[in-house]
């Protein structure tokens, strides 16, 4: 998956715990992306950055954070997990601003 | 809101048969991409065409665009059984890539 690794594989927690989703690249690519997967909505944008620190919002980034401290890292924090929220989460990276992303094997976010 | 709207939802044939796909969308693009995903993995890109091509082609795959009715194509010739997945068109709007909600593809063999 061009070096993008996604932790944990799985997740369960209760509603109203924070929870950080980690992505790790070793492409140096310049942006990345957190995107939401949920039956019959396709891929909704979170969050993305466009450098260490240079992060913005997507259509859906009420209840979530993001951080890029280096360009190897981005990670995406639930502040206080609700149900809603319950989604596969996958994380993309890219050279040029949205062309050719490529996507992390995703994070199964169960909140019970 | 989706941007990008496949059609079919779900298709399925028979190995060795074409399979063809559309994308529909609203707004004027910079670009439109189409993307695999195969059951329980990320998206892997596929083909990226440019808002001033009308075609594409990538080994079996070939992709038109016609910007005048605001839709795109995906043909898969001759399909085999590692074909099945879902397919994703993504266009590309200033600063946005918007996703579709997917085409289920199954080959049978």
């Amino acid at each position: 998956d061009a070096g993008i690794t996604q932790s944990p594989r799985h997740k369960v927690t209760e509603t109203g715990t924070p929870v950080t989703l980690r992505c790790h690249q070793t492409e140096n690519h310049r942006y990345m992306y957190w995107y939401r997967q949920d039956p019959g909505h396709g891929l909704r944008l979170i969050h993305y950055s466009y450098g260490v620190k240079d992060t913005d919002k997507g259509e859906v980034s009420d209840g979530y954070s993001v951080s890029r401290s280096k360009t190897e890292d981005f990670l995406l924090t639930l502040e206080s997990a609700t149900s809603s929220q319950t989604s596969v989460y996958f994380c993309a990276i890219s050279e040029t601003t949205n062309e050719k992303l490529f996507f992390g094997s995703g994070t199964q976010l169960s909140v019970l | 809101s989706q941007q990008g709207e496949e059609d079919p939802q779900a298709l399925s044939i028979q190995e060795g048969e074409n399979a063809t796909m559309n994308c529909s969308y609203k707004t004027s693009i910079n670009n439109l991409q189409w993307y695999r995903q195969n059951s329980g993995r990320g998206l892997v890109h596929l083909i990226l065409i440019r808002s001033n091509e009308r075609e594409k082609h990538s080994g079996r795959l070939r992709v038109t665009l016609d910007t005048s009715k605001k839709s795109s194509s995906l043909l898969i010739t001759a399909s085999r059984a590692a074909d099945t997945a879902s397919y994703f068109c993504a266009t590309h709007i200033d600063y946005k890539l918007s996703f579709g909600a997917g085409t289920t593809v199954t080959v049978r063999a």
